[in-house]
């Protein structure tokens, strides 16, 4: 059975860099026939997918346009987990965030995180 | 990008109705990479329909989904308390993955 849990703040000041955890039991954040994932839900936005993080020989990334500039998805094999950093947070960043595991689709969720980018 | 489009944006319907969301793409997706998922609030969203029509384990038999090309449907032959939530498609053909606005299903 997957498991993903997060981890990480709830409130992140504007300018600042939201960072968020993920920790994958069940499976390996290297396994080849899996990707890492992170999407966001907002009232605004719906669910916003924003990036992944996979493992086929060599660790690749892809990013949504939308926070490319912003963006870094970081795999950690030695703890089994994959991280997100947000730089430059503004409160359009305001958000629910939810790691998951992605090959076709989206099997396992973490639980979701609330991330308010407030002063 | 792929722009999935949901109609409709919401719907009210009783316990027992047949409810039916579609999903348009603005371009062609392969089956085998479309799929759906129920929302709810205050937890994670659920995979309920892979591959536009594969039923996932767990997943009661009266959601069904169907489609191909650019039109897909999410059916919930006889709708449950339990199945009030916001529904979202999701292509998975090309990068980046997108979603569908959402279609939010509330008691009648």
């Amino acid at each position: 059975q997957v498991q993903l849990q997060q981890s990480g703040p709830g409130l992140v000041k504007p300018s600042q860099t939201l960072s968020l955890t993920c920790a994958i039991s069940g499976d390996s954040v290297s396994s080849n026939s899996a990707a890492w994932d992170w999407i966001r839900q907002s009232p605004s936005r719906g669910l916003e997918w924003l990036g992944r993080t996979y493992y086929r020989s060599k660790w690749y990334n892809d990013y949504a346009l939308s926070v490319k500039s912003r963006i870094t998805i970081n795999p950690d094999t030695s703890k089994n987990q994959f991280s997100l950093q947000l730089n430059s947070v503004t409160p359009e960043d305001t958000a629910v965030y939810y790691c998951a595991r992605g090959r076709h689709f989206l099997d396992y969720w973490g639980q979701g995180t609330l991330v308010t980018v407030s002063s | 990008d792929i722009q999935m489009t949901q109609s409709p944006s919401s719907l009210s319907a009783s316990v027992g109705d047949r409810v039916t969301i579609t999903c348009r793409a603005s371009q062609s997706v392969n089956s085998n990479y479309l799929n759906w998922y129920q929302h709810q609030p205050g937890k994670a969203p659920k995979l309920l329909i892979y591959a536009a029509s594969s039923l996932q384990s767990g997943v009661p038999s009266r959601f069904s989904g169907s489609g191909s090309g650019t039109d897909f449907t999410l059916t919930i032959s006889s709708l449950q308390p339990e199945d009030f939530a916001t529904y979202y498609c999701q292509q998975s053909y090309s990068t980046p993955p997108t979603f569908g606005q959402g279609t939010k299903v509330d008691i009648k």
